[in-house]
C-alpha cells in the first residue's frame, strides 16, 4: 500500500517553514525521505527506524510516529535549493528477501525569493 | 555526482521490443535496486540485488528481470515491451544487504516505447 503523502504541493517564500507529512495504513519498520529536482535523480535525506526517532541536519529535519504510522519532514527557514519534489518511502519487513520499499506520490515544494 | 552510473540515457524503441538497462554501483556499494518512476504511478521499487543475490522484490513484471554480475554492476532486461512501459528507470546503490539504507541514484534511463 502506498503511503499517503499531504500536502501534494505547496508555495513557500524563502525563509519561511513547511511540513510534509506521510502516512500509511500498515505498520512500518521505517520510514525513507528523498528529494528530487526536476529531470534529476532522488536524493537521499534520512531514515527513520520505528523508535519513534527524530533525526535532522542543517534546517531539515523528522520525525516518525511508529504507533500513528505516520511520519513529518520539517523544513525550517527554508532556502530556494530546498525546492523539488520530497517522496516518503515507507518499508515493511520481516525477515531476510521481504522487505518492500513504497513511496508516496511526492509532495512538490517550491521556495520563491 | 552520487557515483552511480547508468546507460543508455535516452532509449527508444518499439512495442514488442527487448531492451537492456546497464547500470554500475558506487565503489564498495553491494546492494543495488532498480526503480521504475512514471508520471501517473510515481517512483515504484522493482527489485534488489545483493552481491550477485536477488535480495528484494517489489512490483516487478514477469516480462522484466534482473541480474547482478560478479564485478556487480547490474543489468535490467525488459521484454514485450507495451507502450505502459515508458518511463525513467533509475539504479540506486548502497552498502548494505539487508533491507534498505541509504540509496546512491544513478542519473537514470528514459525509456520511450512507440
Amino acid at each position: 500500500q502506498q503511503p499517503v503523502q499531504s500536502p501534494q504541493a505547496v508555495i513557500l517564500r524563502e525563509g519561511e517553514d513547511a511540513v510534509i507529512n506521510c502516512s500509511s495504513s500498515k505498520a512500518l519498520y521505517s520510514v525513507h525521505w528523498y528529494r528530487q529536482k526536476h529531470g534529476e535523480a532522488p536524493i537521499f535525506l534520512m531514515i527513520l527506524l520505528k523508535g519513534g526517532e527524530q533525526k535532522g541536519h542543517d534546517k531539515i529535519s523528522a520525525s516518525f510516529n511508529e504507533k500513528k504510522q505516520q511520519s513529518s519532514l520539517y523544513l525550517t527557514a527554508s532556502q530556494l535549493s530546498y525546492s523539488g519534489t520530497y517522496f516518503c518511502g515507507t518499508e515493511k519487513g520481516s525477515g531476510a528477501g521481504s522487505y518492500q520499499l513504497t513511496f508516496g506520490k511526492g509532495t512538490k515544494l517550491s521556495v520563491i525569493p | 555526482d552520487s557515483g552511480v552510473t547508468q546507460t543508455p540515457k535516452h532509449l527508444i524503441t518499439a512495442t514488442g521490443q527487448r531492451v537492456t538497462l546497464r547500470c554500475s554501483p558506487r565503489s564498495g556499494d553491494l546492494s543495488v535496486y532498480w526503480y521504475q518512476q512514471s508520471l501517473d504511478q510515481g517512483l515504484q521499487f522493482l527489485i534488489q540485488y545483493y552481491n550477485g543475490e536477488e535480495r528484494a522484490k517489489g512490483n516487478i513484471l514477469e516480462r522484466f528481470s534482473a541480474q547482478q554480475f560478479p564485478d556487480l554492476h547490474s543489468e535490467l532486461n525488459l521484454s514485450s515491451l507495451e507502450l505502459g512501459d515508458s518511463a525513467l528507470y533509475f539504479c540506486a546503490s548502497s552498502v548494505a544487504g539487508q533491507g534498505f539504507s541509504e540509496q546512491y541514484f544513478g542519473p537514470g534511463t528514459r525509456l520511450t516505447v512507440t
